[in-house]
């Protein structure tokens, strides 16, 4: 069975600093990654996904995400975060060949002025 | 635009009483499913539909069920509901149901049961 740990509940940070949120997966098959965005009493919608191919995956907003196999992680990154980023991310994760889709306990992101 | 709509996004209720939570999508979807959220959990799958008179249990189905009637609505109804089902309640649809696909979320539910 597939399981999803975001190593960090809560990550503050101030305007304009990089941020990276943390995911880990841990799965006995090959795996679809996804990173999902919540803002405030919104419901989630797709960051980037990563199905095959090139490693590192570019999102909307500016965020992106890198798959490493070896240590079955899939981290997000942004260089350069604004206000408007403020929100709950989540990891998830299918595995190949299956449709349930696994989340994440969720990351909260602050960004501070 | 194609989009999903859940009525209604605040509800409290009483221990015991049968609750319907709706769920309308307009993206012509026939993969449908219900998630609830909870601190420290994420997002936990409750029932999931893969076309109309299709209904399956997810990992937290107890106390609640689902039937779909037409493509476009899935309720959610809470038989007897307990405090232990206060949450957050989302609905989803995607487009093809296959692991890889996006699912398109809607805004949510909000259910209090005292």
């Amino acid at each position: 069975a597939q399981s999803v740990t975001q190593l960090d509940s809560q990550v503050p940070v101030f305007e304009e600093a990089p941020v990276e949120l943390r995911c880990n997966y841990s799965s006995s098959v090959s795996v679809y990654l996804f990173w999902y965005v919540q803002y405030p009493n919104q419901g989630l919608q797709l960051l980037l996904k990563y199905l095959s191919g090139s490693t590192l995956v570019k999102g909307i907003n500016g965020f992106e995400a890198e798959f490493n196999k070896s240590q079955t992680s899939f981290h997000l990154r942004k260089p350069s975060v604004h206000i408007s980023d403020t929100a709950e991310y989540f990891c998830a994760v299918t595995r190949n060949g299956g449709f349930k889709t696994i989340f994440g306990a969720g990351t909260r992101l602050f960004v501070k002025a | 635009d194609a989009e999903i709509t859940q009525s209604p996004r605040h509800k409290i209720t009483e221990t015991g009483r049968q609750v319907t939570l709706a769920c309308h999508q307009t993206w012509n979807h026939n993969n449908m499913f219900w998630y609830r959220q909870d601190l420290g959990h994420g997002l936990r799958l409750i029932h999931y539909s893969y076309g109309v008179q299709d209904t399956n249990k997810g990992e937290v189905s107890d106390g609640y069920s689902v039937s779909r009637s037409n493509t476009e609505d899935l309720p959610l109804t809470l038989e007897s509901a307990a405090s232990s089902q206060t949450s957050v309640y989302f609905c989803a649809s995607s487009e093809s149901g296959q692991g890889w696909d996006e699912q398109f979320f809607g805004p949510g539910t909000r259910l209090t049961v005292l």
